[in-house]
């Protein structure tokens, strides 16, 4: 099973300042289609998660264009320009090329200094 | 708009059985595959199964495999996770989850139902 790793897992951040999440894998994420099936999704607290990026780079419907996906290969990572209040829950990459099974990353938390 | 909604969830003795049903409404149930997820008190995400949108293709995690089915009824637009011999470690909210990309994860998420396996 491909293990994906993040780092770090507790992100303190100041309202208005940027912030990364790095997720890692075990193998590379390259499909045989061409594709690298590299996904992140957002929970807010007490709420299900919701998808933020699929396919490394994609942004959902509605998800704002401060949230910005990047990689290649096996690294990976989730930056958003400057933090909102909202934007504070736990984020996980999720990878989708070598499956089954579908494997997620342990989660960051992000917070608000 | 999409609407997922999980039932079924509750308290079970280990080794029971429970049944999770994921109503779907919003959106065209035969063109979407579906996922369970589940979620431990306190803990990240974990895969659980897989379902093509027609039904002829099915995947589960070696944490559930011969104990959990997943399954659905395309007429009812619902799909089910037959869950038996369960375990504490079973313990988690259950998410369903649709999906339109096999590698893309799930682009909708339902709100979830808690399963407590507890003697």
């Amino acid at each position: 099973d491909v293990v994906m790793t993040q780092s770090p897992l507790s992100l303190p951040v100041t309202l208005g300042q940027p912030a990364s999440i790095s997720c890692r894998s075990s193998q590379s994420l390259v499909h045989s289609d061409g594709s690298t099936y590299l996904n992140w999704f957002q929970q807010r607290p007490g709420q299900s998660p919701r998808r933020l990026i699929y396919k490394v780079s994609n942004r959902d419907s509605g998800v704002p264009d401060r949230f910005s996906g990047s990689g290649s290969g096996t690294d990976f990572t989730l930056k958003i320009s400057r933090v909102e209040a909202e934007d504070v829950g736990v984020y996980y990459c999720m990878q989708g090329t070598h499956w089954p099974p579908w494997t997620f990353g342990q989660g960051t938390k992000v917070e608000i200094k | 708009q999409v609407q997922l909604v999980e039932s079924g969830g509750g308290v079970v003795q280990p080794g029971r059985s429970l049944r999770l049903s994921c109503a779907a409404s919003g959106f065209t149930f035969t063109t979407y595959g579906m996922h369970w997820v589940r979620q431990a008190p306190g803990k990240g995400l974990e895969w659980v199964a897989v379902i093509s949108n027609d039904g002829s293709k099915k995947y589960s995690a070696d944490s559930v495999k011969g104990r959990f089915t997943i399954s659905r009824d395309n007429s009812k637009n619902t799909l089910y996770l037959q869950m038996s011999s369960l375990r504490a470690e079973d313990t988690a909210v259950y998410y369903c989850a649709r999906f339109g990309c096999w590698g893309c994860g799930p682009d909708y998420w339902g709100q979830g139902t808690q399963v407590t396996v507890s003697s």
